[in-house]
């Protein structure tokens, strides 16, 4: 059962743009929403991270949006560079048990 | 070196052959995890443990069992490999910084990429 559903699944956007990556999670269990990022044929690596009692959260270029009574978040990548380009997964972690269900994943390419 | 680390990087088995990946963590971490990686499905949960002696099915268990007898290893074997066992598999741990409000995320190894002909 999905509980963690992210779009779009894929993304092309030219450097300098801002991508906007979207999720949306079922669960009100979860207590920590973090957003991994992957590049070929490596593990995901923790980007950033944000709990739902915050409604913005900014590390450098990347933003996570919170919206609590939407049950929703998003990722905003601020003036995107071709190095960007990756795979990002959302996520949401369960507190009781710490198991974080995964978005499917987003392609994202930033063209130079 | 610190960290978590995967071994093999890439195998090749045969059908119905017994395959074991190994996962070893420096961190004493007490939470670790085997996930799937297949296109258009992202990540999936195979097996989980919260601590040495204690596992659990995930979201896609059947044909692969696990043991964690210490702490910082969790090897995962495959019974009887099969052709929808070819992925790439991913072992994570995490652990906190003295008290859940610091809980750092899950790390990840690199990953082994296995192949079932």
């Amino acid at each position: 059962q999905q509980q963690v559903k992210q779009s779009p699944q894929s993304l092309i956007v030219q450097k300098g743009g801002i991508p906007i990556i979207n999720c949306a999670y079922e669960n009100t269990a979860f207590d920590y929403f973090p957003w991994y990022q992957q590049f070929p044929g490596k593990g995901p690596a923790l980007l950033i991270a944000i709990r739902p009692d915050v409604s913005e959260k900014k590390e450098g270029r990347f933003t996570i949006s919170f919206n609590k009574s939407a049950k929703q978040f998003s990722l905003h990548i601020m003036d995107s560079q071709p190095g960007d380009s990756a795979t990002y997964f959302c996520a949401a972690r369960r507190y009781r048990d710490d198991k974080i269900i995964f978005g499917k994943g987003t392609r994202l390419h930033i063209l130079p | 070196d610190a960290g978590i680390t995967q071994s093999p990087r890439y195998k090749i088995t045969e059908t119905g052959r017994q395959v074991t990946l190994m996962c070893h963590q420096t961190w004493s971490h007490s939470y670790m995890f085997w996930y799937r990686q297949d296109l258009g499905h992202g990540l999936r949960l195979i097996y989980y443990s919260a601590a040495a002696d204690i596992t659990d099915k995930g979201e896609v268990p059947d044909g692969y069992v696990v043991s964690r007898s210490k702490t910082e290893n969790f090897p995962l074997t495959l019974e009887s490999a099969t052709r929808s066992q070819t992925s790439v598999y991913f072992c994570a741990s995490s652990g906190y910084f003295g008290d859940k409000d610091r809980w750092y995320g899950y790390t990840f190894g690199s990953g082994t990429r296995l192949t079932v002909v």
